[in-house]
C-alpha cells in the first residue's frame, strides 16, 4: 500500500510564527502536492512538485514556499502565519504519468493560527 | 479558465434510494475526470475515473461532453455511501497529474 505521511496532524501556532509542514512518500512517486481543504470551497492547490529541487505554483501559492531535497519529502512551509491560513492541508503524491489520476492523500495537518 | 463546479453542498437520501451526485466542468481540452471520496476520519482517496468505465462499490459515472458534465450515480444508496464526495479534473500538462477540485458533495443516506 501507498502510504503518505504527514507528520503533524494538529498544530495550533501564533500569527507571524514560521510554520513547517512535513509530508513523506515511500512509494518512489515522482509527483508530490500540497492542497488545502475548506468548507464550501474544496481542495485548492498551493504548489507542487514534479522532482527533486523542482517546484512550481498552484493556485493559491501566496503566503506559502515549499521545499524538496528528497524525492520522497515534500514540505509546506509558512514564513509568517495568518489567521486566514488557518486550514486543513492535504499533502498527496502520485506517479509521473499522465491519465493514471491517482493521488494518493496524506491523512491531513489540520493548523489552527491564533 | 479550467474549473470544476458541484452545485450541491449537501444531498440527503433514504437507504434504497437513487443517487446523483452533480458536476460539471470547464475545460477546453479532452478532459480526464475523477470522482474522490472521503469516509469519516478517512484519507481522501480515488472512487473512480472515467478512463476506466468502471462501476465501482456500485457507483458509475459517465463523461457528457456536451452537457460538460460527469454524474455520480448509484441506483440504490447504503447508508455506508454516506461520506464527502468530490469530482475532480485533470489539468496539467504531461504527467503532472495536477488535479482541480470540485467543492465537494457531503451524501447523507438515513435508514
Amino acid at each position: 500500500d501507498v502510504k503518505v505521511t504527514q507528520s503533524s496532524r494538529y498544530l495550533v501556532k501564533r500569527t507571524g510564527e514560521k510554520v513547517f509542514l512535513e509530508c513523506v512518500q515511500d512509494m518512489d512517486h515522482e509527483n508530490m502536492f500540497w492542497y488545502r481543504q475548506d468548507p464550501g470551497l474544496g481542495l485548492r492547490l498551493i504548489y507542487f512538485s514534479y522532482d527533486v529541487k523542482m517546484k512550481e505554483k498552484g493556485d493559491i501559492p501566496e503566503g506559502y514556499s515549499v521545499s524538496r531535497e528528497k524525492k520522497e519529502r515534500f514540505s509546506l512551509i509558512l514564513e509568517s502565519a495568518s489567521t486566514n491560513q488557518t486550514s486543513m492541508y492535504l499533502c498527496a503524491s502520485s506517479l509521473y504519468h499522465r491519465g493514471t489520476g491517482e493521488l494518493f492523500f496524506g491523512e491531513g495537518s489540520r493548523l489552527t493560527v491564533l | 479558465a479550467q474549473r470544476v463546479t458541484q452545485p450541491e453542498k449537501l444531498l440527503s437520501v433514504f437507504k434504497g434510494a437513487p443517487v446523483e451526485l452533480k458536476c460539471n466542468y470547464s475545460y477546453s481540452g479532452s478532459p480526464e475526470l475523477f470522482w474522490y471520496v472521503q469516509y469519516s476520519r478517512q484519507r481522501l482517496q480515488l472512487l473512480l475515473r472515467h478512463i476506466s468505465r468502471e462501476s465501482i462499490k456500485g457507483f458509475t459515472a459517465d463523461l457528457n461532453k456536451g452537457e460538460t458534465s460527469f454524474h455520480l450515480k448509484k441506483p440504490f444508496a447504503q447508508e455506508e455511501d454516506s461520506a464527502m464526495y468530490y469530482c475532480a479534473l485533470c489539468g496539467g500538462p504531461g504527467g503532472y497529474n495536477k488535479l482541480i477540485f470540485g467543492a465537494g458533495t457531503r451524501l447523507a443516506v438515513h435508514p
